[in-house]
């Protein structure tokens, strides 16, 4: 079936540092994908997203390329701030599959001063 | 800015006690999801409507819980009894797909239950 592996947190950087959180999913048909943020205490709101393959999506600094061949999303931010701490999440929706969303753990990420 | 609305935001309750969680979509949204979250994992798929039809419950407790969608609009996820192991987060979302494949989520602030 239907699965997203992100990499494992927490995550703790200086500000001003690269990051990258790798994404690897596995689908049936061709699934769309995302990235979702969770601030504390609040729900998830999107990202960035892109819908087919070698699509790159962008929002807040943050880029993420849909790699086919290497079944990849992964997310990359050239230089963190404090106020990107949050948790980050993988998902797909396969439309294969109706529509179900499919949800990556999550990365905790901490960016210090 | 259309937002999906959740009830309460925290609910503190006692094991073998009946709760309900309310949502409202975002307006013209057929698709609607429950979630359910666990501090420190991501969000399961509790059950998925199209309008006022379920797509999906296969992950649903169905011996305690239950969900509805009666006009296709507004829902109600229901836990009866709560266990300890249901707190959690339980958040709602919904959905207008488009024409290029899945449109995105949007969530609600979500309902944390706590069960003592």
């Amino acid at each position: 079936g239907d699965s997203v592996t992100q990499m494992e947190g927490p995550v703790t950087l200086s500000e001003e540092a690269f990051l990258t959180i790798n994404c690897t999913y596995t689908a049936t048909g061709y699934p769309s994908l995302f990235w979702y943020v969770q601030y504390p205490g609040e729900g998830l709101q999107l990202l960035l997203k892109a819908t087919k393959a070698d699509d790159k999506g962008s929002n807040k600094g943050f880029e993420a390329t849909y790699r086919k061949e290497t079944t990849s999303f992964h997310l990359e931010k050239g230089s963190v701030q404090v106020s990107d701490s949050a948790v980050y999440f993988c998902a797909l929706s396969d439309a294969y599959t109706g529509n179900q969303f499919y949800f990556g753990t999550g990365t905790s990420l901490t960016v210090i001063p | 800015e259309a937002e999906v609305a959740q009830s309460p935001r925290y609910k503190i309750t006692e094991k073998s006690q009946a709760v309900a969680f309310w949502c409202d979509p975002i307006s013209g949204h057929a698709t609607l999801y429950w979630y359910r979250q666990i501090l420190g994992q991501g969000p399961e798929l509790l059950v998925q409507f199209q309008d006022e039809s379920v797509v999906d419950d296969s992950q649903l407790p169905k011996d305690r819980f239950s969900a509805e969608r009666l006009k296709g609009v507004d829902s109600t996820l229901k836990i009866q009894p709560a266990e300890l192991g249901d707190s959690a987060m339980y958040l709602c979302a919904s959905s207008s797909p488009g024409l290029a494949g899945a449109g995105e989520l949007f969530f609600g602030e979500g309902s944390r239950l706590t069960v003592l």
